[in-house]
């Protein structure tokens, strides 16, 4: 089963902010967040990861629970480029580093 | 160049054949990945490798094979397809470690008869 729990859809307008969530309750502590997204009818591709800190690059920001048992993707201003499915994952640093999961993520959608 | 490429991006065959699906990576990273997607079930894992020689179990391996005899590549082989392996295949490679990013392949569209 999935170690990480995503609403099956969110909707968005474009040029405004959209805040992703994801639920990790049973993450450990050498767990990272990873966040992919899949544009159609391509492979998924890598947006952002994290530990503990909120994480900024140029795609997104990752915000980070205190008890990181949850986070959320913020992507500071949507465009139509942006609707994709989102997907959340736990990737541990040890042993089971390649078992990963990605269930089946979350679908945005952008408004005009 | 540079990148993860699959082979063959579209295969059309019929029920009882063998399918090798390839999937070849320049950058030499540890971890290579196999994974399908059906319309409602998203992204599965098949196997997964962490070196040479070094592979295991996903979420979804029954009716596959798969080998790691190079760094490089990873091949997933149907032994004797049926219907319901009907699926986009997606192969992806990443360095060890929990920071380690997964770059995918452009996915290989495979039916089956």
């Amino acid at each position: 089963d999935a170690k990480t729990t995503q609403p099956n859809s969110m909707e968005s307008n474009e040029e405004e902010p959209v805040h992703l969530p994801c639920n990790h309750s049973t993450i450990s502590g050498t767990d990272y967040i990873h966040w992919y997204r899949q544009l159609p009818s391509q492979g998924p591709e890598y947006v952002i990861h994290g530990l503990t800190s909120n994480v900024n690059n140029r795609m997104a920001s990752l915000a980070i629970a205190e008890d990181r048992k949850s986070s959320t993707l913020i992507l500071h201003r949507a465009t139509l480029r942006d609707a994709a499915v989102y997907y959340c994952i736990l990737r541990a640093y040890g042993g089971s580093q390649g078992n990963l999961i990605f269930g089946k993520g979350t679908k945005l959608s952008v408004k005009p | 160049d540079a990148g993860i490429t699959q082979s063959p991006r579209y295969k059309i065959t019929e029920t009882g054949r063998q399918v090798t699906l390839m999937c070849h990576q320049t950058w030499s990273h540890s971890y290579m990945f196999w994974y399908r997607q059906d319309l409602g079930h998203g992204l599965r894992l098949i196997y997964y490798s962490a070196a040479a020689d070094i592979t295991d179990k996903g979420e979804v391996p029954d009716g596959y094979v798969v080998s790691r005899s190079k760094t490089e590549n990873f091949p997933l082989t149907l032994e004797s397809a049926t219907r319901s392996q009907t699926s986009v295949y997606f192969c992806a490679s990443s360095e060890a470690g929990g920071t380690g990013e997964l770059f995918f392949g452009e996915g290989s569209r495979l039916t089956v008869l």
